[in-house]
């Protein structure tokens, strides 16, 4: 069994600033991890992953996750937020034993004002 | 290329109706999934499919039914609903290959049951 928890329910940040949304998870198997990003009513987008190799993965609009195996964390930061990334952001784990669904953290509300 | 579309995009239902939901996906995928999202709980599993015509419960399958007759569909059925039923629903669908765990989610369906 696996379970994901993202420490934070809400992460209010100004225009600009650095954020870091937390996300931890437990398995006794290995797992590949993702971020989704879910925009005001609409689905769920892939934000990023980490499969294997390089532990420091990076998004195309500058967000970037680093996988640490010791800590059991894959904590998401942008160094520069905008406007344009509130959004609800969720930590997922697949394992490639089963059924390979996700399982899903309860998601981090992340408020850019201005 | 349509990607995974679903159908209705909202619905209301009384307590004691039936409905099913239409998932469709044109990515030639292997597997297909049934989420649900509820505020502070993420998405859960409800059912999912690793080909045409094999169903298997997740970790909330009770009050649902599921059928994958065509390996493109995946349908969800409520067949008595439930106000604990009220929430958002998601399809998601991913290639079976090694090294491809992507999921590919729907818009989202909207149900509210009253």
């Amino acid at each position: 069994a696996q379970s994901v928890t993202q420490l934070d329910s809400q992460v209010p940040v100004f225009e600009e600033a650095p954020v870091e949304l937390r996300c931890n998870y437990s398995s006794s198997v290995s797992v590949y991890l993702f971020w989704y990003v879910q925009y005001p009513n609409q689905g769920l987008q892939l934000l990023l992953k980490y499969l294997s190799g390089s532990t420091l993965v990076e998004s195309i609009n500058g967000f970037e996750a680093e996988f640490n195996k010791s800590q059991t964390s894959f904590h998401l930061r942008k160094p520069s937020v905008h406007i344009s990334d509130t959004a609800e952001y969720f930590c997922a784990v697949i394992s490639d034993t089963g059924r390979r669904a996700l399982t899903f953290g309860s998601g981090t509300r992340l408020q850019v004002q201005p | 290329n349509a990607g995974v579309t679903q159908t209705p995009k909202f619905r209301v239902l009384k307590t004691g109706q039936s409905m099913t939901l239409l998932c469709a996906q044109d990515m030639n995928h292997e597997y297909m999934y049934w989420y649900r999202q509820d505020p502070g709980m993420g998405l859960r599993l409800i059912h999912y499919s690793v080909g045409e015509g094999t169903t298997a419960k997740g970790e909330v399958p009770d009050g649902y039914n599921v059928s994958r007759l065509k390996k493109q569909n995946f349908l969800l059925g409520l067949e008595s609903a439930a106000p604990s039923q009220t929430s958002v629903y998601f399809c998601a669908s991913s290639y079976l290959g090694l090294g491809s765990y992507e999921q590919y989610f729907g818009p989202g369906t909207r149900l509210t049951v009253t």
